[in-house]
Order: C-alpha cells, then sequence, then structure tokens
C-alpha cells in the first residue's frame, strides 16, 4: 500500500511569513509523528499524536509551532512568523496504534527554506 | 538528558568489506532500538528493530545487536555494495520519555568505493 506522505516537497518562504507542511499518514495508522531535521544532525521530535489529539507536544520550540490533525488521519504542521532558524527538513511519520513495540514508518519531508 | 551518540561520524571502505557502525545509549531504560538507512534528499527508511527483550535482529546483509546494559548497539553490514552508501541513524524509545518520541543519533555516513 501507499507510504507516508508529504507535501510539499520543498517550500522557500521569507521571514516572518506563515507555512503550512502537509502529512498523509498510512492508511488505518492512528499513531502520527513530526520530526524535525537540521543538516549534519538527526532527526528531533516536535510532536505526537494519538488519534485526533496530540498526545505529546513537548518537542515544540515554541508557540510559533502548532499542528492539528482534526480528523485523525491528515496532519499540518503550521508554522507562524518564520525564522531563518526554522529553515530544516520536516519529517513525518506514522504506526499502527502508537504501541511500544512498532516501527515508524517516515515518509520523504519537505524542506523549508525560510530566507 | 537521554543521548544517542554514533561513531563514526563518516566511514569510507573498498566495496566486499564488512563493516560494523556503532551506537550508545545513555539510559538501559528502553522499549526498542532502530536502525534506518537516509539516502541524500530522501525520508528515512527502517532496517531493522530491536526489542528491549532481544538481543540481536538480522535482514540479509544486516545484523544489528543490542546490548542494553552497557547501552551499546552494533550494525553489522556484510560484503557491503556501492549502493549500501547512505547516511545509517541509530535511534532509540526510551521508557521513560512518557510518549513513543524517538530520540536519533548524529548518522554514520558510508561511502562504499567500487
Amino acid at each position: 500500500g501507499a507510504g507516508v506522505s508529504q507535501t510539499p516537497s520543498n517550500k522557500v518562504t521569507e521571514k516572518g511569513k506563515y507555512v503550512e507542511l502537509r502529512c498523509d499518514p498510512i492508511s488505518g495508522h492512528t499513531a502520527l509523528y513530526w520530526y524535525r531535521q537540521s543538516l549534519g544532525q538527526g532527526p528531533e521530535f516536535l510532536i505526537y499524536f494519538q488519534g485526533t489529539g496530540a498526545a505529546d507536544d513537548s518537542g515544540l520550540p515554541n508557540d510559533r509551532f502548532f499542528a492539528v490533525r482534526p480528523e485523525g488521519s491528515v496532519s499540518t504542521l503550521k508554522i507562524q512568523r518564520t525564522e531563518r532558524g526554522d529553515s530544516a527538513v520536516y519529517l513525518c511519520a506514522s504506526s499502527p496504534t502508537g504501541g511500544s513495540g512498532e516501527t515508524q514508518y517516515f515518509g520523504p519531508g519537505t524542506r523549508l527554506l525560510v530566507l | 538528558k537521554q543521548e544517542v551518540t554514533q561513531i563514526p561520524a563518516a566511514l569510507s571502505v573498498p566495496e566486499g568489506e564488512n563493516l560494523v557502525l556503532n551506537c550508545s545509549f545513555t539510559d538501559s531504560a528502553i522499549y526498542n532500538l532502530q536502525w534506518f538507512r537516509q539516502d541524500p534528499g530522501k525520508g528515512l527508511t527502517s532496517l531493522l528493530l530491536i526489542q528491549s527483550s532481544q538481543r540481536e535482529q538480522t535482514s540479509g546483509r544486516l545484523n544489528a545487536s543490542l546490548d542494553k546494559s552497557s547501552g551499546r548497539s552494533t550494525l553489522y553490514i556484510a560484503a557491503s555494495q556501492p549502493g549500501d552508501s547512505a547516511t545509517y541513524l541509530c535511534a532509540v524509545l526510551f521508557s521513560g520519555a512518557g510518549s513513543y518520541q524517538l530520540t536519533f543519533g548524529k548518522g554514520t555516513k558510508l561511502s562504499v568505493i567500487p
């Protein structure tokens, strides 16, 4: 079946603008995760959804970052007043139920560049 | 703070060699450990997942081991091929984190020279 998809694949924006990044998880997966990967670093956790609710948002760096998953499938990561330091690859992953023994399946990422 | 470290940061080997990538983590209270592969400009592909109760997992030419008590894992690649060239990431699911967020190392960039 189809894997995790993310759109857009690349996004260039200007400092101060608002951006939305979209993630389509594997069909039927209730757990969804957002990570951020800066150049030369491993991915860092941002937020975890179980169904429609954010079960853990402890990785969001500040209140400019917000994510939603209103119907328990597609998720949108929203960044307000973007800063150059927000430039990174934003990765989305999903897993069947969010259990501790599950593999997380990653999408290709959205490369965000803030000028 | 729970951390994952990967050594070396980069590795270059001639085709056909066997090689070992290392991963260490700071807390032995884990649910599992995963090894991923990342190609340039691409997302992550899961290679192997080792549960905390397991000592190793194998898939084809790949073998991953886990020693929880010492906080170490290794990824062994047999008979390396140029197509194995990629960045290999180790990720740990710590059981004290409160949710199922993976903690990643910075990766080892592998180059297999034909």
